[in-house]
């Protein structure tokens, strides 16, 4: 199994508050994603990084931020979280295209619950 | 907007039979087609990947590609009650960061 780690694994919390998600690799994989699951919506794509510092706004990326100061680290954050954003979010990695088929690998996920 | 679409299902096949799952996408730019299965409560895990129109079998599963009609399906044969699962439907733009789109996915029972 790829080395992907999320944290925290289940989180409830009030609307207005803020909520940082962590997703930490031990793969040394260039891209990582963030994504949400929800019920008839399949996987949709938060925001993404292609390197350190090096990230950008996916599908739904509205009300979330990210951040990416090292190779292993991506940050996922809520700055002020609405009942909307209750979700399962999963953290995945991806090698270079160029090197490799490119072929994606998911956290564990996180439940996130907003009241 | 990117779309990949699949029928959600349930697509109910008896234990032994082959089950066809299908997916269609919207951008002729995807480069590379995967499929993954859900278990309930877990993450996606990657069964298969294809890159070339054709087919590639691997096991039990068979994956198709046909770039010209933009249409992916992945085939299993030999259905077991524990292929029971959610398939997911991914397209890859490796040219453009790298990112991956997904279907909805298909729900699939095999009764025993």
């Amino acid at each position: 199994d790829a080395g992907i780690t999320q944290s925290p694994r289940h989180k409830v919390t009030e609307t207005g508050t803020p909520v940082t998600l962590r997703c930490h690799q031990t793969e040394n994989h260039r891209y990582m994603y963030w994504y949400r699951q929800d019920p008839g919506h399949g996987l949709r794509l938060i925001h993404y990084s292609y390197g350190v510092k090096d990230t950008d706004k996916g599908e739904v990326s509205d009300g979330y931020s990210v951040s990416r100061s090292k190779t292993e680290d991506f940050l996922l954050t809520l700055e002020s979280a609405t009942s909307s954003q209750t979700s399962v979010y999963f953290c995945a990695i991806s090698e270079s295209p160029v090197s490799n088929t490119g072929e994606l690998f998911f956290g564990e996920g996180s439940r996130l619950t907003v009241l | 907007q990117k779309e990949v679409e699949q029928n959600s299902g349930p697509l109910s096949v008896p234990e032994g039979a082959i089950a066809s799952l299908n997916c269609t996408y919207s951008d002729r730019g995807s480069q590379s087609f995967f499929w993954y299965r859900q278990y309930s409560g877990k993450s996606p895990e990657l069964i298969m990947s294809i890159y070339s129109n054709g087919d590639k079998e691997d096991g039990r599963f068979t994956a198709q590609l046909n770039k010209a009609s933009q249409y992916v399906s992945l085939l299993i044969r030999d259905s077991q009650p524990s292929d029971s699962a959610t398939y997911l439907c991914a397209v890859n733009e490796r040219d453009n960061f790298n990112k991956f789109y997904f279907g909805s996915g298909t729900k699939l029972n095999v009764k025993p």
